[in-house]
């Protein structure tokens, strides 16, 4: 069953904070996050494995509630280049590496 | 290293007719799938490949074929083509958990 990720557009200015979550019915393995710029294929950004984990990348960072099946994604002080359209992944079984992704949330930066 | 590659860029097909779509990687990757990916949607997984010779159906299978003869490239097939297959096609490889994707194939099939 798809992830379900909000919210599904969010306009910011730059350096302001932005939070995405991604919600699931089903009991997760892991949650694995990409962004997408128009026009380009999606890049990974992190996973998340175990339950309560939190990991950072540069200012983006992300947690991991396995007992909520959900996950958050956190982009601080945000910057121009973060513009783009955010995925979640999820995996329901661990090894298997089958992702279910959500729709998406559209992540757009004005200077 | 090219990473992943995806050929076509782009194809126009008519209604009925076939075609195969190459995807090729150079990182020596196990893992290989084929997603789909429609305007204002996620990834939705076609066809996976754990390993050379083997393949498995995704999230949504009907209409397409894969093969994966060699290690490194995996082919997506539609076999008679339908205007609900008009799509970005993505490929992708992983080695355990980071997958990378290809460019794209952009199809349109009127």
């Amino acid at each position: 069953q798809q992830p379900v990720q909000s919210p599904q557009a969010v306009i910011l200015r730059e350096g302001e904070d932005a939070v995405i979550n991604c919600s699931s019915s089903k009991a997760l393995y892991s949650v694995h996050w990409y962004r997408q710029k128009h026009g380009e294929a999606p890049v990974f950004l992190m996973i998340l494995l175990k339950g309560g984990e939190q990991k950072g990348h540069d200012k983006i960072s992300a947690s991991f509630n396995e007992k909520k099946q959900q996950s958050s994604l956190y982009l601080t002080a945000s910057q121009l280049s973060y513009s783009g359209t955010y995925f979640c992944g999820t995996e329901e079984g661990g090894g298997n590496y089958q992702l279910i992704w959500g729709a998406g949330t559209k992540l757009i930066i004005k200077p | 290293n090219a990473g992943v590659t995806q050929t076509p860029k782009f194809r126009v097909l008519k209604t009925g007719q076939s075609m195969t779509l190459l995807c090729a990687q150079d990182m020596n990757h196990e893992y290989m799938y084929w997603y789909r990916q429609d305007p204002g949607m996620g990834l939705r997984l076609i066809h996976y490949s754990v390993g050379e010779g083997t393949t498995a159906k995704g999230e949504v299978p009907d209409g397409y074929n894969v093969s994966r003869l060699k290690k490194q490239n995996f082919l997506l097939g539609l076999e008679s083509a339908a205007p609900s297959q008009t799509s970005v096609y993505f490929c992708a490889s992983s080695y355990l958990t980071e997958q990378y994707f290809g460019p794209g194939t952009r199809l349109t099939v009127t």
